[in-house]
C-alpha cells in the first residue's frame, strides 16, 4: 500500500472517546482553514471548514477550533468510530491573490481501536 | 454527478517519457488544481486555474505544464519523467465565489512511478 505516514504523528483512540487532532499554521494572512480526512488509496475528503472571522464551528459529531493569537487549528471527533481511521490534514489559504493556494500541513493519523 | 475524475488510476513511466495526466469535473466549477503527495508529507500545489484560458504556477510547478482550453479539463503533462516525479497526482475543484476561496474537492489520485 501506499507509504504515506511513515513518519507522520500518530493518535491512537479506542471506539467510543473523543479525539482532538491538532495543527499549527505559519502564515498570519491565512483567512481560511479547512480539514480533510483521507483514508487509504483515496484522495482528501472535506470534513468541515472554518473562516478567521470565526473561533468555533460545528459539524456532525466535528468540531473545529481556531485560536488566530497563537496561529493553532484543532479538529475534535466526538464518539469515534473505526470508520474514522484515516490521516487528516489541515489546510490553509491565504485569500486575496493567494486564492485556491491551499497549504497543507504533514497529516496526522488516526487509529481508532475497536 | 460523477464530481472530479482523474485516468489513469495507476502508470509507470521510465526516465525521459511525456505523459498527461487527464483530469475532469462535471460541476461547472471554475477553479482547478493540481497537487501532488510525497510518504510522510502533505499535498503539494503543482498547477492551478481559476478558469478556462488562464494558469498559474503553485508551489512545485518544474517539470510539468498545464492547460485549461475547457471548464471541464484540466490536463497536467510531464514533459520528460524523472524519476523525483514518483509520487501520487490528485486533481481538485471548486466553485469559485466571489472574494472567498470555496471547498476544494479532490479526485481519487493517480499513482505515478518513473522508473
Amino acid at each position: 500500500g501506499e507509504s504515506v505516514g511513515l513518519h507522520l504523528p500518530t493518535l491512537s483512540v479506542q471506539e467510543g472517546d473523543n479525539s482532538i487532532i491538532n495543527c499549527a499554521y505559519s502564515n498570519s494572512a491565512s483567512d481560511y482553514f479547512i480539514w480533510y480526512k483521507q483514508e487509504s488509496g483515496k484522495g482528501p475528503q472535506f470534513i468541515i471548514d472554518i473562516r478567521s472571522n470565526m473561533d468555533k464551528r460545528q459539524g456532525q459529531r466535528v468540531t473545529v477550533l481556531l485560536n488566530k493569537t497563537v496561529k493553532h487549528l484543532s479538529l475534535q471527533i466526538a464518539a469515534t468510530q473505526p470508520g474514522d481511521s484515516a490521516v487528516y490534514f489541515c489546510a490553509e489559504n491565504a485569500g486575496g491573490t493567494s486564492y485556491g493556494k491551499l497549504t497543507f500541513g504533514q497529516g496526522t493519523i488516526l487509529t481508532v481501536h475497536p | 454527478n460523477a464530481g472530479v475524475t482523474q485516468t489513469p488510476k495507476f502508470q509507470v513511466l521510465k526516465t525521459g517519457q511525456s505523459m498527461t495526466l487527464q483530469c475532469a469535473q462535471d460541476m461547472n466549477h471554475e477553479y482547478m488544481s493540481w497537487y501532488r503527495q510525497d510518504p510522510g508529507m502533505g499535498l503539494r500545489l503543482i498547477h492551478y486555474s481559476v478558469g478556462a484560458g488562464i494558469t498559474d504556477q503553485g508551489e512545485v510547478p518544474n517539470g510539468y505544464n498545464v492547460s485549461r482550453s475547457t471548464t471541464e479539463d484540466f490536463p497536467l503533462r510531464l514533459l520528460s519523467a524523472a524519476p523525483s516525479q514518483t509520487s501520487v497526482y490528485f486533481c481538485a475543484s471548486s466553485y469559485s465565489q466571489r472574494g472567498y476561496t470555496d471547498t476544494q474537492y479532490f479526485g481519487p489520485g493517480t499513482r505515478l512511478t518513473v522508473l
